[in-house]
């Protein structure tokens, strides 16, 4: 069975610069999720998804940073303009259906380094 | 709000020793608490997990009790090799119903020596 693929797996870009994250996530999984890792720190909740529509998007600035998951599969994560804090490892996990015990499952993550 | 609290690392251990990493917790409510672990170059990945007060979680030889009393999830495993080298995460999810969202501790590096 195929994992969470995600891309690119690294991106260099300079403040106020856009970019934009891909993932596509463990086929016939409802729930999407995307985490920003910051160096030394756990994961931290951006968004959850369940399948096209948003559950979860409290800690999601959403001045700067935006997603969509259309038709419920692949979803992409953006940013404009990047400051230089938004250097970091951007994960994407999915589950089955999102539940309490549910097991999520992450992608290799993409480092984003602000310059 | 809630949060998970881990034992600062690193942690540096000889092949076949204890390992124990601690993990306290804050909630309110029943969480559902769970360890990652992420391989270097690789993603995250679930090691165990433990629904209820009481209950042991276990895998690869790793073991973690949900300790409601002392509001405590310790990683424990007997003997340790080179090939349990890692960053541990613990983790819970403060949503027993519904859509889960899980909170992260900061995560401890461990490293084992031949």
């Amino acid at each position: 069975e195929a994992g969470v693929a995600q891309s690119p797996r690294y991106k260099i870009i300079e403040k106020r610069q856009s970019v934009a994250f891909w993932c596509n996530p463990i086929s016939g999984h409802a729930t999407l999720y995307w985490y920003q890792q910051i160096l030394g720190q756990g994961p931290k909740l951006l968004i959850q998804f369940q399948n096209n529509g948003v559950v979860d998007d409290s800690q999601l600035p959403k001045d700067r940073f935006s997603a969509e998951r259309l038709k419920g599969v692949d979803s992409t994560l953006k940013i404009q303009p990047a400051k230089l804090e938004d250097s970091a490892v951007y994960l994407c996990a999915s589950s089955l259906a999102g539940g309490g015990g549910d097991t999520q499952y992450f992608g290799p993550g993409t480092r984003l380094t602000v310059l | 709000g809630n949060s998970v609290t881990q034992m600062e690392g690193p942690v540096t251990l000889s092949e076949e020793a204890f390992l124990t990493i601690n993990c306290t917790y804050t909630a309110t409510g029943y969480p559902s608490l769970f360890w990652y672990v992420q391989y270097p170059g690789e993603g995250l990945q679930l090691l165990l997990k433990a629904t209820k007060a009481d209950d042991k979680g276990s895998n690869k030889g790793f073991e973690a009790t949900y300790r409601k009393e002392t509001t405590s999830f310790h990683l424990e495993k007997g003997s340790v090799q080179v090939s349990d080298s890692a960053v541990y995460f613990c983790a819970l999810s403060d949503r027993p119903q519904g859509a889960q969202k899980l909170v992260f501790g900061q995560g401890t590096r461990l490293t084992i020596n031949p």
